[in-house]
């Protein structure tokens, strides 16, 4: 069966860097798009990247452009975020999703599976 | 800021009907870019509930329904049950803003 697990969360401080790790296991990892998608304490769900299956495109929400940036290893199965710069307000619990489809850009799909979450509290 | 509207939340008995708009514009749901619902149980991660406006991932009851018109979709369950206590959130592509957005989310309860 699809198993996201996510890992690398904890507390960091404002302007300080984070790496985040998804490890992807029951599909075929390098076939699909994967997302990070993350949700502020008590509040909605929020977009924050695309990488395609291929790793060759990338797509950033604007909360996030320039100071994150998204990659991933086929060969380990395995998706990363790099957060650098990092606010009080990207304060959440980040998931990983997988696209429905390659992530490419052609035409947008759904998120089909999601990690359990991995929560990073940005605070002094 | 979320350009998908839901209402904050939507009630109901066991047993009854209960609906979720998702209002969007001209640039996502109005331009032919899907709408997906994902329910958030309490403490847990999302899960894909309908995709491509109307349709069931295996393992979804039927009691969950999904239809849309012009720029907005709804998402319909009936024979409500305690289960169904969740957040639910609809997802789309705005070509505007090169995103993907989420609804704002609705919260249902069971009386």
């Amino acid at each position: 069966q699809v198993q996201l697990v996510e890992s690398g969360g904890g507390v960091v401080q404002p302007g300080r860097s984070l790496r985040l790790t998804c490890a992807a296991s029951g599909f075929t990892f390098s076939n699909f798009g994967i997302h990070w998608v993350r949700q502020a304490p008590g509040k909605g769900l929020e977009w924050v990247a695309l990488i395609s299956y291929d790793g060759t495109k990338k797509y950033y929400g604007d909360s996030v452009k320039g100071r994150f940036i998204i990659t991933r290893d086929n060969s380990k199965n395995t998706l990363f975020l790099q957060m650098s710069s990092l606010r009080v307000e990207d304060t959440a619990v980040y998931y990983c999703a997988k696209d429905a489809g390659d992530g490419s850009g052609s035409y947008p799909l759904s998120f089909d599976y999601w990690g359990q979450g991995t929560l990073v509290p940005v605070s002094s | 800021q979320s350009v998908l509207t839901q209402p904050p939340s939507v009630s109901g008995a066991p047993g009854q009907r209960v609906t979720i708009s998702c209002t969007g514009g001209s640039s996502n749901i109005g331009s032919g870019y899907e709408v997906h619902w994902y329910q958030q149980l309490p403490g847990t991660a999302p899960k894909l509930l309908i995709y491509g406006y109307v349709n069931r991932p295996l393992g979804v009851p039927d009691r969950f329904s999904g239809s849309y018109s012009g720029a907005s979709a709804s998402l319909a369950i009936t024979g409500l049950q305690s289960e169904d206590e969740a957040d639910y959130y609809c997802q789309s592509y705005d070509s505007g803003l090169s995103v993907y957005v989420f609804g704002t989310g609705t919260k249902v309860t069971v009386l």
